[in-house]
């Protein structure tokens, strides 16, 4: 089975910051990455799949880049919603979630 | 507007049995592949089960192989998940939710959520 492996778990960020989640694959994946945001109480809601493409409706500060077993997601200046828990997703094999990536507020 | 709507959680005892419910509006569902993902309390995601959208294709969990098994009835646009043999490491969250590809017979993204429904296991 296909692991991913996010870093950090979690960190601290000011509002206006430039931040940047990685995601690695146990084997190559090629694009097959999708990230989501989850807030505490809600489901997970897609930001980016095909490792780059955005979701309809989600702001241009969130991108993805990444191919084979690493990917980053970058969020180029941290608003106040988006403090929250970030997945990645591989689905090369099935659809193996990391084990999420916890931004709060410094 | 898409909606899912999950039920069907509840409290059970070890080895006992639930069956979750997912009803959907808002698209055709029976155009789309749908799957259930679970998250324990406190902790992160994990894919349960895929169903495809003719149910000719439907993928487990090594997790709950052989213990939960998924259907939907695309005339009534409900997917649903039958668990039993149920154990306290099953208690989660389940939220249901539709690959974004459409109809295929692989797992991909997932672009519609419902809010969940809590399962727990516990005597």
């Amino acid at each position: 089975a296909i692991r991913m492996t996010q870093s950090p778990s979690s960190f601290s960020a000011s509002t206006g910051d430039r931040v940047t989640i990685t995601c690695r694959a146990s084997q190559g994946i090629g694009s097959y990455l999708a990230w989501y945001q989850q807030k505490p109480g809600k489901a997970p809601k897609l930001l980016i799949y095909a490792a780059t493409t955005l979701q309809s409706g989600v702001p241009s500060r969130f991108s993805g880049s990444g191919s084979g077993t690493d990917f980053t997601l970058t969020i180029s200046c941290l608003q106040s919603e988006d403090f929250a828990t970030y997945y990645c997703q591989q689905y090369y094999s099935y659809g193996t979630f990391g084990q999420g990536t916890k931004v709060e507020i410094k | 507007e898409v909606q899912l709507v999950e039920s069907g959680g509840g409290l059970v005892q070890p080895g006992g049995s639930l069956r979750l419910s997912c009803v959907v509006s808002g698209f055709t569902f029976s155009s789309y592949s749908m799957i259930w993902v679970r998250q324990a309390p406190g902790k992160g995601l994990e894919w349960v089960s895929y169903i495809s959208s003719s149910t000719i294709t439907t993928y487990y969990a090594d997790s709950v192989k052989g213990r939960f098994t998924i259907s939907r009835d695309n005339a009534k646009n409900s997917l649903y998940l039958q668990m039993d043999s149920l154990r306290t490491e099953d208690t989660a969250i389940y939220y249901c939710a539709r690959d974004a590809y459409g109809s295929g017979s692989s797992m991909y993204y997932f672009d519609y959520w419902g809010q969940g429904t809590l399962a727990t296991v516990s005597s």
